[in-house]
């Protein structure tokens, strides 16, 4: 898989809109970008996907920049609960032998109350 | 909502000795997975399954490890001889399908102490 570049850390207030970035330069032309979120002392969470158009599910959305190699994730209006460690990962549409995700280290956010 | 299970939630073992952790990943799901994240650190892919046999697995993924599904409901992952340096946390994930734009289920891991 290709490699993604996030923050390590990110601050921000609660009730406020957050953005995300990842950077992805190397990404193939049938790469999904994936993101998943890890909350404290719990399992991967999913929380979005897309391939070039921009995503919105009940969670967050997923921006998409016209030359793919770069995409945001925004949290509308962050909670306490957002505060997690959220991954970016690229995944091969064809699949292949049923590979693995590629975790990195993520951005760790941080919510103020 | 479905959601992958795991048992136990902790396990304390003692080096040298064999560990099952077992998973029920969503009944509709066809791939199987297995991650760990030692304490601090990233979470790494050991192995995915699908149709009873291992589709690939990681380096991680040595001969002290194997896979099963032993029915239609239960996947799991057996150490066979512990040792203090497999202590982390164990995440079963299953999927649909492998397609890319198909996303993974976590379960809420199992945690391994090997003392």
């Amino acid at each position: 898989d290709a490699k993604t570049t996030q923050p390590n850390s990110m601050e921000s207030n609660e009730e406020e809109p957050v953005h995300l970035p990842c950077n992805h330069s190397t990404i193939s032309g049938t790469d999904y970008i994936h993101w998943y979120r890890q909350l404290p002392s719990q399992g991967p969470e999913y929380v979005i996907h897309g391939l070039t158009s921009n995503v919105n599910n009940r969670m967050a959305s997923l921006a998409i920049a016209e030359d793919r190699k770069s995409s945001t994730l925004i949290l509308h209006r962050a909670t306490l609960r957002d505060a997690a460690v959220y991954y970016c990962i690229l995944r091969g549409h064809s699949g292949g032998g049923a590979d693995g995700l590629t975790f990195g280290k993520g951005t760790h956010l941080i919510i103020q109350p | 909502e479905p959601e992958v299970t795991q048992t136990p939630s902790h396990q304390v073992t003692q080096m040298g000795q064999e560990v099952i952790l077992r998973c029920v990943p969503i009944s509709n799901h066809l791939y199987f997975y297995w991650y760990r994240q030692i304490l601090g650190q990233k979470v790494e892919f050991l192995v995915s399954f699908y149709n009873n046999e291992i589709s690939e697995k990681s380096e991680i993924f040595d001969d002290q490890f194997s896979v099963e599904r032993p029915d239609g409901s239960n996947f799991t992952l057996k150490i066979r001889s512990t040792k203090l340096e497999d202590s982390a946390m164990y995440f079963c994930a299953s999927s649909e399908s492998v397609r890319g734009n198909y996303e993974q289920y976590f379960g809420p891991g199992t945690r391994l102490t090997v003392t």
